[in-house]
């Protein structure tokens, strides 16, 4: 069983560029959730995909979009980044079905992006 | 208010204690409450999940749930130093999953 993956590991960027990371899910899993931890904080929920739709977002600006792709694996888009934005960017992925109110999620080693 | 409240710590238990972590929720409607572990520099990993009030063992973990007073907590016996890490409450309503900030605890030889 192929655990999740996430690229690239780490990644430089400067104010008010773009960046895209990625995220396979676990085999058998169909559902991806992505997540900012800052420095000595918990993991805030980004947005979470469901059938190739998002499906549940937190609190953050729409710069922040994402996809989800056929074989479940999953993009996260950040545009005109800011110096705030540093952080490890994690992706949960999950089975869960139509309706379900109870499933867990495995977290990728993640992506540290650094904005200068 | 935050949706999920832990404290920071850090917990220092000696080895062979248990280690207590406690964690509030602010959302009467969350259904679903994890436990992760997360060692310095790397992700989080799934502990234990808990749907139900009352308590659910894994080995040395224990994770009780208690609706009314919305409050979640991991006991951990036999603690050793490999348990030392920080470990973060999870709540989740549905498609959208609150973390608290994490108690760090120290295991001392």
């Amino acid at each position: 069983e192929t655990g999740v993956t996430q690229s690239p590991t780490h990644l430089i960027k400067t104010r008010g560029q773009q960046v895209t990371l990625r995220c396979s899910s676990q085999s058998g899993h169909n559902t991806v959730s992505w997540y900012q931890q800052a420095l000595g904080q918990g993991p805030q929920f980004i947005f979470q995909y469901y059938r190739e739709e998002e499906n549940g977002r937190g609190n953050f600006p729409p710069r922040f979009s994402g996809l989800q792709f056929p074989n479940y694996s999953s993009e996260l888009n950040v545009n005109a980044l800011e110096l705030d934005d540093s952080a490890l960017y994690l992706c949960a992925s999950s089975f869960r079905t139509s309706g379900s109110l109870a499933y867990e999620q495995f977290f990728g080693p993640g992506t540290r992006l650094t904005v200068l | 208010q935050k949706e999920v409240e832990q404290n920071s710590g850090p917990l220092s238990v000696p080895e062979g204690a248990i280690a207590s972590l406690n964690c509030t929720y602010s959302d009467r409607v969350s259904q679903s409450f994890f436990w992760y572990r997360q060692y310095s520099g790397k992700s989080p990993e799934l502990i234990m999940s808990i749907y139900s009030n009352g308590d659910k063992e894994d080995g040395r973990f224990t994770a009780q749930l208690n609706k009314a007073s919305q409050y979640v907590s991991l006991l951990i016996r036999d603690s050793q130093p490999s348990d030392s890490a920080t470990y973060l409450c999870a709540v989740a309503n549905f498609n959208k999953f609150y973390f608290g900030s994490g108690t760090k605890l120290n295991v001392k030889p």
